[in-house]
């Protein structure tokens, strides 16, 4: 089955600084690949995703980019907020069903 | 709409109790599944069902039985409960097409003594 990398494991930034949290997947079929963030406490919730036919996907400050060939993808969140602290993971599933998850980033953002 | 919901919020099992989650969504999805969140392990995929009336194992089956009972219903079945069934229970819910997204339960926190 699909093996899903993701890094780092926790991530602390100043607020405003930029954050990037990198997943790796193993499998060449997988073909959506989503992020979710959870809150503490909270369920997890999507928050941009993006299709193998797609290279860079972005929505506002966050942006996701894709790498097909070295099979990876990558989170990026830019001027960030107290707000954005939260565990964030990566995700890589073929045509939905099956969802392989990445083991979580905990993102700091230090006011 | 409540989307997804789950019950109950909380449960202590001791070792060989059997219990029932329950799930239920009312957005008409097609797709649900069932996951387990552990510390350092993300989110694993127990079962799912693509369709009302199909199940499929996921990464982490064992110990497990899942039954579709509706499209709107997705229960998961502990029979005999054991220690490392201790985690946090994610049942989710989408379409079943693009854009794929699945929305979560509030999650049940079970704890196996």
């Amino acid at each position: 089955g699909e093996n899903v990398e993701q890094h780092p494991s926790t991530l602390s930034v100043q607020e405003g600084d930029s954050a990037v949290i990198k997943c790796t997947y193993s499998d060449s079929a997988s073909n959506y690949f989503p992020w979710y963030k959870q809150e503490l406490g909270k369920r997890p919730q999507l928050i941009i995703d993006i299709r193998s036919n797609v290279g860079e996907k972005k929505d506002q400050r966050i942006a996701v980019t894709l790498n097909k060939t070295a099979k990876h993808f990558s989170l990026h969140i830019t001027e960030t907020q107290p707000e954005d602290s939260a565990v964030y993971f990566c995700a890589a599933s073929w045509t939905g069903n099956q969802f392989y998850f990445g083991t979580g980033t905990s993102l700091t953002v230090i006011p | 709409n409540a989307g997804v919901t789950q019950t109950p919020k909380f449960q202590v099992l001791k070792t060989g109790q059997s219990m029932t989650l329950q799930c239920a969504q009312d957005m008409n999805h097609n797709s649900m599944y069932w996951y387990r969140q552990d510390p350092g392990m993300g989110l694993r995929l127990i079962y799912y069902s693509a369709s009302e009336g199909t199940t499929d194992k996921g990464e982490v089956p064992n110990g497990y039985n899942v039954s579709r009972l509706n499209k709107r219903e997705f229960s998961l079945r502990l029979e005999s409960a054991a220690p490392s069934q201790t985690s946090v229970y994610f049942c989710a819910s989408e379409t079943g097409g693009f854009p794929y997204e699945q929305y979560f339960g509030p999650g049940t926190r079970l704890t196996v003594t």
